[in-house]
Order: structure tokens, then sequence, then C-alpha cells
């Protein structure tokens, strides 16, 4: 069964600094990775979405994959204090397995002004 | 305006009650989800539907019943409620089944039982 960690749990960032988010899987046939942020009490946002190793940019935020190191992490450039939220990590497996996701327990992100 | 409803927004109930979840989406998707978010652990994979027929349950309790209408409806009904229940149920659709497409998530029902 997919194993999806994150860290670390919590982060507090100075507003304009970059802030990097880990995430790794337990299995490496695993080909779709997305970053999704969740405000207190709402839904959920999708921020980048990968699916080859490398680098994909979608605005402030930059999502790496290092699916040989089961590993991906997420930059985000310049936060604001708006960006304060939890950002959770899901991983699905590739076609024919179906679009569940799994996710990690979520990293709480705090920009202070 | 939304594009995934959800109903109620909060939801209190009793044990060994039944409640149902409403989900609408206004997306044109074909594929809705249901996910449930419980204190303290990730947000856990309940069901999948595409086209109206369920693809993948790994929901082990047969108290989780989606239920699906229309196209763009999946409700949630759960029976014989207990206080383990208690979690955030969020609704969510794609475009189709396949995981290469981006899954959009409603706002959640906090359900309570006490």
């Amino acid at each position: 069964q997919q194993k999806v960690q994150q860290s670390p749990e919590s982060l507090t960032v100075s507003e304009g600094a970059m802030a990097s988010l880990n995430c790794t899987f337990s299995d490496g046939t695993s080909n779709n990775f997305r970053w999704y942020r969740q405000h207190s009490a709402k839904g959920l946002e999708v921020l980048v979405s990968i699916f080859s190793d490398g680098e994909k940019e979608e605005g402030r935020f930059t999502a790496h994959l290092n699916r040989a190191n089961l590993h991906v992490s997420l930059h985000i450039r310049e936060p604001q204090p708006s960006d304060s939220a939890v950002y959770l990590c899901a991983v699905s497996m590739g076609p024919g397995t179906g679009s569940k996701l799994s996710f990690g327990k979520g990293a709480k992100l705090t920009v202070s002004p | 305006d939304p594009k995934i409803i959800q109903k109620p927004k909060y939801l209190v109930a009793v044990t060994g009650s039944e409640k149902i979840l409403i989900c609408e989406q206004y997306l044109g998707h074909n594929a809705m989800y249901w996910y449930r978010q419980s204190a303290k652990k990730p947000l856990e994979f309940m069901f999948s539907y595409s086209y109206q027929k369920l693809m993948d349950n790994q929901t082990a309790s047969s108290r989780f019943q989606p239920q699906s209408s229309k196209k763009n409806h999946l409700d949630l009904q759960i029976t014989a409620l207990k206080p383990d229940d208690s979690a955030t149920y969020f609704c969510a659709s794609s475009q189709t089944g396949l995981s290469s497409y981006e899954q959009y998530f409603g706002p959640g029902t906090r359900l309570t039982v006490l």
C-alpha cells in the first residue's frame, strides 16, 4: 500500500523568503504527483501537478520530482501571508490502476509579514 | 459560483442514526469521488465513480453507500453512525477516471457523531 510522508510537519518563513516542502512515497511505480493547498476549514486547491522527473513551474510554485529517490518537493517563491495554509502531497498510480489519490498528512506553512 | 457543492456544510448526528451527504458538481466531469479527512490522519480515499458506475471502493464498511442519481451527483449515505465516523467528508470530481486528470475538491461536509 502506498505510503506518503511529508516533511517538515510545520514551517514558518518570512514573507518573501523561499519555502520548501518535501514528500516521499513508497511505490516507485507511481507516476502522477500533485501538490494541493488547504486553507483552514476549506476545500483543496490544486497548485501544481508533475508526471515526469524534473521540474514543473506554475506561477510561484515549483515542483521537483525524482522518482529514483521516491521524492517530490514543492518550492514557493516569494511567499505571502495569504499562502499560510496546509500543503498536501498527493500521489496516484499510473494508467490501469484507477485514479485514487494517496495523501500525506500535510505540512502547515505559516508566512510571517 | 462554486463548481462543486456539498451540503450540508456542518452535520451533527447521534450514534446509530443515518445521514446522507450531498455532492453536486457543475464542471461537466464524468468521474466523482469521496474522500474522508479524520483528525490527525491523512486525507483518505473512499470511493470513485466513473459515468455513474463504481470504479473503486476502499471503504471496508458497507455502512457507507454512495448513490449516483444523476451524472453530476454523488451522494454518500452513512448508516448506523459511530463516533469514529466523525470527520470532514470531501467530494471531488475529474474529467474522467484516468489518473492524469486533475481532481477538484468541494468545500467538505464536517460530520460530528455524538
